[in-house]
């Protein structure tokens, strides 16, 4: 069974903080991907990386930052919080069967900025 | 713009009816059509793909129907049950080098009624 833990997975920060969600995942999978829910939007992909200490911006990715020193971690930096970032945030992998549409969600990070 | 679009935001129906649920999308670069199921406070899950080069894929009660030349794809669900009653989101693959990443739809709540 795919296994990808996130944390923390809930947190209140203050506007201007930094925020740091981590994701861990014991697939040994090469793909990692960070998306943000958002009522009406579904999910939107904000970074994804596809090696360790690379990183590639998806569709949303002004306001955050990604790091992926190691293939099992994955973290997504928020240097300055803002209202408009309070969301779900979600933390998926794949292998390269992402190209089957196979990816393994981890349980969400709720976000509020406040 | 959004790459990936559901204009369902919600659909209702009947026990022992099909729930249609439908996607269109706008790059004709994409590969590969998957779709996920999401219950509230749950993270999501993969219910069926299918590859570019297939029209139509069935499995148990769920069939995908692919119309590349209409940009457009759906997925029927025979037979519907309560605890079918969730969020469903589409997805497109895309295949770019090295990379591969998955743009999700907005989701359509999914309610079925007994």
């Amino acid at each position: 069974e795919a296994a990808v833990t996130q944390s923390p997975r809930s947190k209140v920060a203050v506007t201007g903080g930094k925020v740091t969600l981590s994701c861990h995942q014991t697939n040994n999978h090469d793909y990692m991907y960070w998306y943000r829910q958002d009522t009406g939007h579904g999910l939107r992909l904000i970074h994804y990386s596809y090696v360790a200490d690379s990183t590639e911006k998806g569709d949303i990715p002004d306001g955050y930052k990604a790091s992926r020193p190691s293939q099992e971690n994955f973290s997504l930096i928020l240097e300055l919080a803002s209202l408009s970032q309070t969301a779900v945030y979600f933390c998926a992998s794949s292998d390269a069967g992402a190209r089957t549409g196979q990816l393994y969600f981890g349980e969400g990070s709720k976000l509020t900025v406040l | 713009g959004q790459q990936v679009k559901q204009s369902s935001p919600s659909l209702t129906v009947q026990e022992g009816g099909i729930s249609i649920l439908n996607c269109d999308y706008e790059n004709d670069m994409f590969d590969y059509f998957a779709w996920y199921k999401k219950y509230p406070d749950n993270s999501p899950t993969l219910l069926i793909s299918v590859r570019s080069n297939v029209d139509k894929r069935e499995d148990g009660r769920l069939t995908v129907f692919l119309n590349k030349s209409g940009k457009h794809f759906s997925l029927h669900i025979t037979a519907s049950q309560p605890e079918d009653t969730a969020v469903y989101l589409c997805a497109a693959g895309l295949n770019q080098g090295g990379s591969a990443k998955l743009i999700f739809g907005e989701g359509t709540k999914l309610t079925v009624s007994s």
